[in-house]
């Protein structure tokens, strides 16, 4: 099993750009997790979905929105970029119930310019 | 909404000493608490979780006590060695459909050899 996957790595945008970071996991888990990780200011919950077919927000989540594609795979999109959003985006998931473990991906380091 | 504090944001123990990371949380409902390990340009791996229904949990050199009047919590690591040096966030959940973690701002152990 791969766990979570992420794509890609690293990305470097100008402000203004726009771009969707993808996350797949293979656990057949129900919850599904987006995170930014800046310095100084742990993991911030930026959009989750519990279950398949739904999604709600999380502290942080102006700027992004979310598109749960089917149970593996859980997008995050940047419709505009702006300096603010350089930061390390982590996805996780989970199995949803009950409250248990979350497996996090390794992570896409982004810079906007 | 839920907040979690944690102390101290740095801490140096020598190797073989105890290192004690404390977090306190906001929203009484709470139920779960996780900690999770991060190592320098790797993803977070949890490392113990204990829920409201116990006040103590041991896993070999690490402990985590909970203190629900006080909503407060705390993670032990006793015999430090230099591969516990890492970054260390609490975490606090609640029994809800969300399943989503609201996580401390991290811990970063150095244990000096």
């Amino acid at each position: 099993n791969a766990g979570v996957t992420q794509t890609p790595k690293f990305q470097v945008l100008k402000t203004g750009q726009s771009m969707t970071l993808q996350c797949a996991q293979d656990m057949n888990h129900n919850s599904m997790y987006w995170y930014r990780q800046d310095p100084g200011m742990g993991l911030r919950l930026i959009y989750y979905s519990a279950s398949e077919g739904t999604t709600d927000k999380g502290e942080v989540p102006n700027g992004y929105n979310v598109s749960r594609l089917n149970k593996r795979e859980f997008s995050l999109r940047l419709e505009s970029a702006a300096p603010s959003q350089t930061s390390v985006y982590f996805c996780a998931s989970s199995e949803g119930t009950p409250q248990g473990e979350q497996f996090f991906g390794p992570g896409t380091r982004l810079t906007v310019l | 909404g839920e907040n979690v504090e944690q102390h101290p944001s740095t801490l140096s123990v020598q190797e073989g000493d105890s290192a004690v990371i404390k977090c306190t949380y906001s929203d009484s409902a709470s139920n779960y608490f996780p900690w999770y390990k991060q190592e320098l340009g790797k993803r977070p791996q949890l490392i113990i979780d204990i829920r409201s229904n116990v006040g103590e949990k041991k896993d070999q050199r690490i402990a985590v006590t909970l203190n629900k009047t006080a909503k407060h919590f705390s993670l032990h690591i006793t015999e430090t060695q230099p591969e516990d040096s890492a970054v260390y966030f609490c975490a606090a959940s609640r029994m809800d459909s969300s399943y989503k973690l609201i996580f401390g701002s991290g811990t970063r152990l150095l244990v000096r050899p």
